[in-house]
């Protein structure tokens, strides 16, 4: 069965510190994985995309990295800030007859404290 | 900047009510979906459309049913609400083809009494 597991559920960290999220799939076959970040009340919003030869993307102070052999990608937060406060959620593609099927995490709660 | 609108943000019905969830984008994208969002369960993607009047069901489509007329409006209908439908709903859109980057709208938080 396909699968997109997070870790960890929740994180507090304070303002300025950077932090590293966890996505493990197993997703086959694979197509792209993509990194959203959803803030309360809104729908989520694109960070980052990762296709199998690519191995590390960034966007600002986000930087995601892929391990396609282990399955695994994780999403960098550097110099955190009160804005960064959203849920992160990772989304795996696999190519379908009639297009892209995406498998959902359950999300990393991100809260950034002063 | 691509635009994807719902008709309501919070929405509030009784059991047995038939409830309609509109969603409309202005990209020109063919591809249009509907996902409800449960803690602890993630997106879960209940129809998705890939051109007007046409549909499929995803992975939990019973108790809804959608309808697309139009190629920039999708809509989601619960035809006799129950509680167990009260969630987040999300529709999203997305061209055909190339990184199928699907772009979400801001949510329908649906509470069914």
């Amino acid at each position: 069965k396909n699968q997109v597991e997070q870790s960890p559920q929740s994180l507090i960290i304070l303002e300025g510190k950077n932090c590293t999220l966890q996505c493990n799939y197993t997703v086959s076959p694979f197509s792209n994985l993509r990194w959203y970040k959803q803030d309360t009340g809104r729908g989520p919003v694109s960070l980052t995309i990762m296709t199998f030869s690519e191995n590390t993307k960034s966007n600002g102070r986000y930087t995601a990295t892929l391990d396609a052999d282990t399955k695994q990608s994780s999403l960098h937060i550097t110099a955190s800030q009160l804005s960064d406060s959203a849920s992160y959620i990772c989304v795996v593609s696999s190519p379908t007859g009639g297009g892209n099927k995406l498998t959902f995490g359950t999300g990393t709660q991100l809260k950034v404290e002063l | 900047d691509v635009k994807v609108t719902q008709s309501s943000r919070y929405l509030v019905k009784r059991t047995g009510e038939k409830v309609f969830l509109e969603c409309v984008q202005d990209m020109d994208h063919e591809n249009m979906f509907w996902y409800r969002q449960d803690p602890g369960l993630g997106l879960r993607l209940i129809y998705f459309s890939y051109d007007v009047k046409m549909k499929e069901k995803g992975d939990i489509p019973e108790g809804y049913s959608v309808s697309r007329e139009k190629k920039e409006r999708f809509s989601l209908i619960l035809e006799s609400a129950s509680t167990n439908q009260t969630s987040m709903y999300l529709c999203a859109s997305s061209l055909r083809g190339g990184t199928n980057e699907q772009f979400f709208g801001p949510g329908t938080r649906l509470t069914v009494l």
